[in-house]
């Protein structure tokens, strides 16, 4: 079974508009850290902002927020102000306890183009 | 350099033969993480090394993938007859600590490992 999904395999935004990339999990864990990355088209992976499964409030850094839904099992990211920098693939990865240690698991990706 | 550093950054090999790909991770990070990314896929955890051992190897995909952490800090991943199958950009990431917190994992620039 998938462990995260991400359900947009592209999504396009308007340049200085907000965009919300979805993200669910699976995990029967209470602890678990949530985290999304960028990669560029250059291959290098960015961290861009982390969410404890304890955390009380929502995660920001800057134009990220991480609309931490436990419920729901969602961890979705809202970039504010898109930048046309903004465009490339973001992934959706958790971290969570296995069999020796912790393993972290990345969703398929989302591919974010931003329009001038 | 103060980054996770990755040799070579490509490698092409015949199918059958033996590869070694090398990670040097961040000074004082004692958990190392290699991955593999298939073109517009997300990545997919092979094995997590938390000091010098193996915390968990569970995502190598056969017996023909081994890696090492001998000393703690250099970590290599070897593949042994290798086959097309195996082409991905293999990555490798270093965090200060394993666990679930928000110890934010960096990654490197990524081996491209081409099997003809």
């Amino acid at each position: 079974a998938q462990k995260i999904t991400q359900t947009q395999p592209g999504m396009f935004v308007q340049e200085k508009e907000a965009v919300t990339l979805d993200c669910t999990y699976d995990t029967s864990d209470p602890s678990y850290g949530l985290f999304w990355y960028k990669q560029p088209s250059s291959g290098e992976m960015i961290f861009l902002i982390y969410q404890g499964s304890y955390d009380q409030q929502n995660a920001t850094e800057g134009r990220y927020s991480l609309n931490f839904q436990k419920a729901r099992k969602s961890a979705n990211l809202v970039i504010s102000a898109s930048q046309l920098g903004d465009s490339a693939m973001y992934f959706c990865a958790m971290r969570e306890r296995n069999t020796g240690g912790f393993k972290t698991i990345f969703g398929a990706g989302t591919r974010l183009f931003v329009k001038a | 350099g103060a980054g996770v550093s990755q040799t070579p950054s490509n490698k092409v090999t015949e199918k059958g033969k033996y590869v070694e790909l090398r990670c040097d991770p961040i000074s004082g990070h004692t958990a190392l993480y290699w991955y593999r990314q298939s073109l517009g896929q997300g990545p997919e955890f092979l094995i997590y090394f938390q000091g010098t051992g193996a915390a968990d190897d569970s995502g190598l995909p056969n017996d023909r993938f081994f890696a090492v952490r001998p000393e703690g800090s250099v970590s290599t991943l070897k593949i042994q007859r290798t086959e097309r199958g195996d082409s991905a950009v293999y990555l490798c990431a270093s965090s200060l600590k394993g666990g679930i917190g928000a110890s934010e994992a960096f990654f490197g620039q990524g081996t491209r490992l081409t099997v003809v």
